[in-house]
């Protein structure tokens, strides 16, 4: 079965520096979406995009956050200059179209900003 | 603002009997809504979902029942087995626009052999 796929599983980076988190998505949806749950809470919605562009973003996803689809496979997500808050696991999900279908997610990138 | 709530963080259950987790919501834009099953260290994984013109949809051994009046969903497992152990989100969509999908706090089932 294909799967949401996100590199890496593990990025421990000090507080101020920038990060990319990357996810391949399933091929055949087109759109995508990122969330992140800090530890012991609920998941929370970041940014959808679709079309090359976001569509929806939270009130979490300020101007240090960033997201891009550089090619026809990858979706990556960027903190420029990263908090001690940041720290979380972030998950990339996808769907292959809107209107009741399920989201896919990866198995998340666990951010851990020192 | 906590448009999904899942009251009940936890529930114990013994193999071989019912597990009922409840789910209520604040918004009636929501029409679609979901059940995810997160084990740790991975992502949230698709389970069962029900579309608002329904109110009850099955599959094996997973129910779940929605009643829009009240809403509120609920998820039926049985029989429940010691891998059902895991923690449970209900999620919720609206109709229009990408649809974000909004999580519940989650309730962590342990299945007691």
């Amino acid at each position: 079965e294909p799967e949401v796929t996100q590199t890496p599983s593990h990025q421990v980076t000090q507080m101020g520096q920038e990060v990319i988190l990357r996810c391949v998505p399933i091929s055949n949806h087109l759109y995508f979406y990122w969330y992140r749950q800090i530890l012991g809470q609920k998941v929370e919605f970041l940014v959808s995009f679709y079309n090359n562009e976001i569509s929806e973003k939270s009130e979490i996803f300020d101007d240090q956050f960033s997201v891009e689809r550089p090619d026809g496979s990858n979706f990556t997500l960027k903190i420029r200059s990263t908090k001690l808050e940041d720290s979380a696991m972030y998950f990339c999900a996808s769907r292959d179209r809107v209107g009741n279908s399920p989201l896919h997610f990866g198995n998340g990138t666990r951010l851990t900003v020192t | 603002d906590q448009q999904v709530k899942q009251n009940s963080p936890s529930l114990s259950v013994q193999e071989g009997r019912i597990s009922i987790l409840n789910c209520d919501y604040t918004n009636s834009m929501f029409d679609y809504f979901l059940w995810y099953k997160k084990y740790p260290a991975e992502g949230p994984t698709f389970l069962i979902s029900i579309s608002s013109i329904k109110d009850k949809n099955e599959d094996g051994r997973f129910t779940v029942f929605l009643n829009k009046s009240a809403k509120h969903l609920s998820l039926h497992i049985v029989p429940s087995q010691p891998g059902d152990s895991a923690v449970y989100f209900c999620a919720a969509s609206g109709s229009g626009g990408y649809q974000k999908v909004t999580f519940g706090t989650g309730t962590k089932l342990q299945v007691i052999p």
